[in-house]
């Protein structure tokens, strides 16, 4: 049982280009989340799903898209990354909303240049 | 509209207990208190949560004042590895979203 895991652990990108993380859950967990989480700051969140071929958006939705077209699996895009998304990126997930906690990934380090 | 309030920082000595104050004086009653914590670059770590009565796990206590303002996360016997910040959230139940606030910088000094 491996959890929540995310794939890459670094990357660095140059402005405008485009990349894809990755974030998979083995615990069979209907919601899912990305959170960014900037230095010295609190997490905030960007796009959520609560089901599989669900998203939505949350408090910093713009410039990234998600898909969740399988359970396990839920993608975060940037299509044409800035400097201003250099971030620690957390990808978490929870079995139901009724107190359940979220369970987190280890993150992913993203630099762009 | 941060709905918690909590000290920046704050050092405990090795072995002795930290106890963590945490403001959250317009609660709702269907609100609940979560504490998560924060280890160097890692991802968030759940430790308790609570609706109004005071709650342990092999982790930590939880104490939620009568009222239910404020709350107290009490780590019984602190390590060198507690060192982490410390975040008291308060959630809806079937709110789907953790709102994070700047949380409590915990240093355990040997």
């Amino acid at each position: 049982n491996a959890g929540v895991t995310q794939t890459p652990k670094f990357r660095v990108l140059k402005t405008g280009q485009s990349m894809t993380l990755l974030c998979a859950q083995d615990m069979n967990h209907e919601y899912m989340y990305w959170y960014r989480q900037d230095p010295g700051m609190g997490l905030r969140l960007i796009h959520y799903s609560v089901g599989e071929g669900t998203t939505a958006k949350g408090e910093v939705p713009d410039g990234y898209n998600v898909s969740r077209l399988k359970k396990q699996n839920f993608l975060l895009g940037l299509e044409s990354a800035a400097p201003s998304q250099t971030s620690v990126y957390f990808c978490a997930s929870t079995r139901t909303l009724l107190g359940d906690t979220q369970y987190f990934g280890p993150g992913t380090r993203l630099t762009v240049l | 509209d941060a709905k918690t309030t909590q000290p920046p920082s704050m050092d405990c000595a090795e072995g002795r207990a930290a106890n963590l104050p945490c403001n959250h004086s317009t609660i709702s009653g269907n609100e609940y208190v979560y504490w998560y914590r924060q280890i160097h670059s890692q991802g968030p770590q759940y430790i308790i949560h609570g609706l109004k009565n005071n709650e342990t796990n092999e982790m930590a206590s939880l104490i939620i004042t009568e009222d239910r303002k404020s709350s107290t996360l009490i780590l019984p016997h602190a390590t060198l590895r507690d060192t982490a910040v410390y975040y008291c959230i308060v959630r809806i139940t079937f709110d789907y979203k953790l709102s994070f606030g700047a949380g409590t910088t915990v240093t355990v000094r040997a």
